[in-house]
């Protein structure tokens, strides 16, 4: 099955400096990437998506990359603040049954 | 209006107690989903609906028994709970209609969570 990897577990910038999570998959067929942040005690909430047809897409300050060959993507956030301060999850997808098989998070921290 | 919501919030018993978490979503989605979330943050997929129809069945213990009456609400229901069961658990739900090869994921929304505690 798949297998998700997340790399760091934890990461601390200082605000206004840019983030970058990567994370690595197994599987070739996997079609759909999204991100999921989750605020302390709060439900994991979608913050941007990639299909496979596509090699990058932005929303803001948050974009992701996607490199099929090497079966790793990316979520970059720029200029970030204390309230990006989560733990972001990252997620594939292949469609089959709606499978979404998560990585293990990274908590992010931003100094103020 | 509360997209996906879960009853209880907190749940606190004793081992060997049965117990059930319901959730209900108001998207119109037809594909609901439960995950354990345990203390290091991993969110683990347990069991998923479409319709009706059970679709995902991981490794769950089979003390674990969902339950879903309508493509509206998916219930679990936790028999002889153990301390290893204690978790955050969340429900979840989607637009996508599985099945055959070539079908796409969409965005899954997660309901506030239910943190189980076993003592």
């Amino acid at each position: 099955g798949e297998n998700v990897e997340q790399h760091p577990s934890t990461l601390s910038v200082q605000e206004g400096d840019s983030a970058v999570i990567k994370c690595t998959y197994s599987d070739s067929a996997s079609n759909y990437f999204p991100w999921y942040k989750q605020e302390l005690g709060k439900r994991p909430q979608l913050i941007i998506d990639i299909r496979s047809n596509v090699g990058e897409k932005k929303d803001q300050r948050i974009a992701v990359t996607l490199n099929k060959t090497a079966k790793h993507f990316s979520l970059h956030i720029t200029e970030t603040q204390p309230e990006d301060s989560a733990v972001y999850f990252c997620a594939a997808s292949t469609g089959a049954n709606s499978k979404l098989t998560f990585g293990k998070g990274i908590t992010l921290s931003v100094r103020p | 209006d509360t997209a996906v919501s879960q009853t209880p919030k907190y749940l606190v018993t004793q081992m060997g107690n049965d117990k059930s978490i319901k959730c209900e979503q108001n998207l119109g989605h037809d594909t609901m989903y439960w995950y354990k979330q345990d203390s290091k943050k991993f969110l683990k997929i347990m069991f998923s609906y479409n319709n009706k129809e059970l679709i995902i069945n991981e490794t769950v213990p089979n003390r674990f028994s969902p339950k879903s009456p309508d493509k509206a609400h998916l219930n679990l229901h936790i028999n002889s709970l153990e301390l290893g069961d204690s978790a955050v658990y969340f429900c979840a739900s989607s637009r996508l209609s599985p099945g055959l090869a070539g079908g796409a994921s969409y965005e899954q929304y997660f309901g506030p969570g239910t943190r189980l505690t076993v003592t």
